[in-house]
């Protein structure tokens, strides 16, 4: 079936450490990931995504990596500052559909 | 560039009413997306629509319906309101024919009582 889960549902780190969220899906006809940002009282905002041909993508302090052997996504976010603390959500296209499948999301919170 | 956008950011129900929820595409977008997000939960995906048409839809009851507009704005209509449909409407637009990248509006709370 189609799922996309979380490995931990909250995060603590310090300010200025690194974080990595992670994810894992079950759908291997999964071509595009997307992770989001969810601020309180606001809706996802896009972050970094990633193809399936890929297994790495840089942006500004995010990193997605994708692992297809086992079906595993991560999100690294570089010098956490006050203003990374939100929700994070992983997504997943599976090819052919028009919808994006969420997970549950994991809840970053920066410590100062 | 305008972002999406939705209106009322909320709004209050009692069971068995009608809503209808509005949502503008980003310029340039011609594909909406509806979602439904209750609380602590991922999004789930109501039903998309592209050219003024349903392009595909999860799993929710026909009393879930919608329009895209020539302007590729849509609204979102839930009929015969329940208590669980409380949540985060989400409305989000992609560029043409696509359900890749989407980006999403503020959301509209809707409380049914």
């Amino acid at each position: 079936g189609e799922s996309v889960g979380l490995h931990l549902p909250t995060l603590s780190v310090q300010e200025g450490d690194n974080s990595i969220i992670n994810c894992a899906y079950s759908n291997s006809a999964s071509d595009y990931f997307i992770w989001y940002k969810q601020e309180s009282g606001k809706g996802p905002q896009f972050i970094i995504d990633i193809r399936s041909n890929m297994d790495k993508r840089q942006g500004q302090r995010v990193t997605v990596l994708l692992n297809k052997t086992v079906k595993h996504l991560s999100l690294q976010i570089a010098a956490t500052q006050p203003g990374d603390s939100a929700v994070y959500f992983c997504a997943e296209n599976i090819r052919g559909a028009q919808k994006l499948v969420f997970g549950q999301g994991t809840r970053l919170t920066i410590n100062p | 560039e305008t972002g999406v956008t939705q209106s009322p950011t909320h709004l209050i129900k009692t069971r068995g009413q009608q809503v209808t929820l509005r949502c503008s595409s980003q310029s340039g977008h011609n594909t909406v997306s509806w979602y439904q997000q209750a609380l602590g939960q991922g999004p789930q995906f109501i039903f998309q629509y592209y050219r003024e048409e349903e392009n595909g839809r999860g799993n929710f009851p026909p009393r879930f319906s919608g329009l895209q507009f020539p302007n590729y704005s849509s609204e979102l209509n839930v009929n015969a309101l329940e208590l669980d449909d409380s949540a985060l409407y989400l409305c989000a637009s992609s560029s043409p024919g696509g359900s890749e990248t989407q980006y999403f509006g503020p959301g509209t709370r809707l409380l049914v009582l």
